[in-house]
């Protein structure tokens, strides 16, 4: 099985600053990678696949890097609408979520 | 535009079968993969399996033993049975759209897939006597 682990778990952040997520992996995925938000009561939603592309409506303030077990997801600058928790998923083999950073805002 | 309805009890006994339903309205499920995921109260996201039509389904290696998914091409809709369910199980489940167009696209390869892009809204399942 492969394994996503995300850091931090939580982090607390000001409005305008930029904020980074970390994903790895624990075997190579080469850029088989998604990211979701999720809003408390709210089903996931798509910000980005292939570790880098932007889905459809995502806010160009969201960016994806990466390769092989490594992978981040960049917010350039926090607004308040992006309190959420953030998964990273990886489609290598099957599926396989992180276990999501939640971001609150300061 | 493209929906997804999960239905389904919302209360199952200890050791019995969860068993859960999505509609697929908006798109043929023909033309795609589709998943079942949960979310335990308070916890993370757990991909359950997945499934295309005229292939075998793919699940969790940690749920295998306990699950099934399934298609009903005439209804439009994909189903998750779960056998004997504990209060592990007790979560909200997703369906999910899970690949590109296979009508137009190589949907079976990494090179074309976009994400889970289309959600239900969630059904919550609690196990329970």
């Amino acid at each position: 099985d492969i394994q996503m682990t995300q850091s931090p778990s939580t982090l607390s952040a000001s409005i305008g600053d930029r904020v980074t997520i970390t994903c790895r992996a624990s075997q190579s995925i080469s850029n088989w990678l998604t990211w979701y938000q999720q809003k408390p009561g709210k089903a996931p939603k798509l910000l980005i696949y292939k570790a880098s592309n932007l889905g459809s409506g995502v806010p160009s303030r969201f960016s994806g890097s990466g390769s092989g077990t490594e992978f981040t997801l960049t917010i350039s600058s926090l607004q308040p609408d992006d309190s959420a928790t953030y998964y990273c998923q990886q489609y290598n083999i099957y599926r396989t979520f992180g276990q999501g950073t939640k971001v609150e805002i300061k | 535009q493209v929906q997804l309805r999960e239905s389904g009890p919302g209360l199952v006994k200890p050791s019995e079968t969860l068993s859960l339903t999505c509609t697929v309205s908006g798109a043929s499920i023909n033309n795609y993969y589709w998943s079942w995921i949960r979310q335990p109260p308070g916890k993370g996201l757990e991909w359950i399996g997945f499934m295309y039509y005229s292939a075998n389904a793919n699940y969790n290696p940690s749920l295998k033993n306990r699950v099934t998914i399934s298609i009903d091409t005439s209804k439009n809709q994909f189903s998750l049975r779960l056998s004997s369910v504990t209060a592990a199980d007790t979560a909200v489940y997703y369906c999910a759209r899970d690949s590109g167009d296979c009508s137009s696209l190589n949907c079976h390869s990494n090179d074309y897939y976009y994400g889970m892009d289309v959600w239900g809204q969630g059904t919550t399942v609690t196990v329970s006597s």
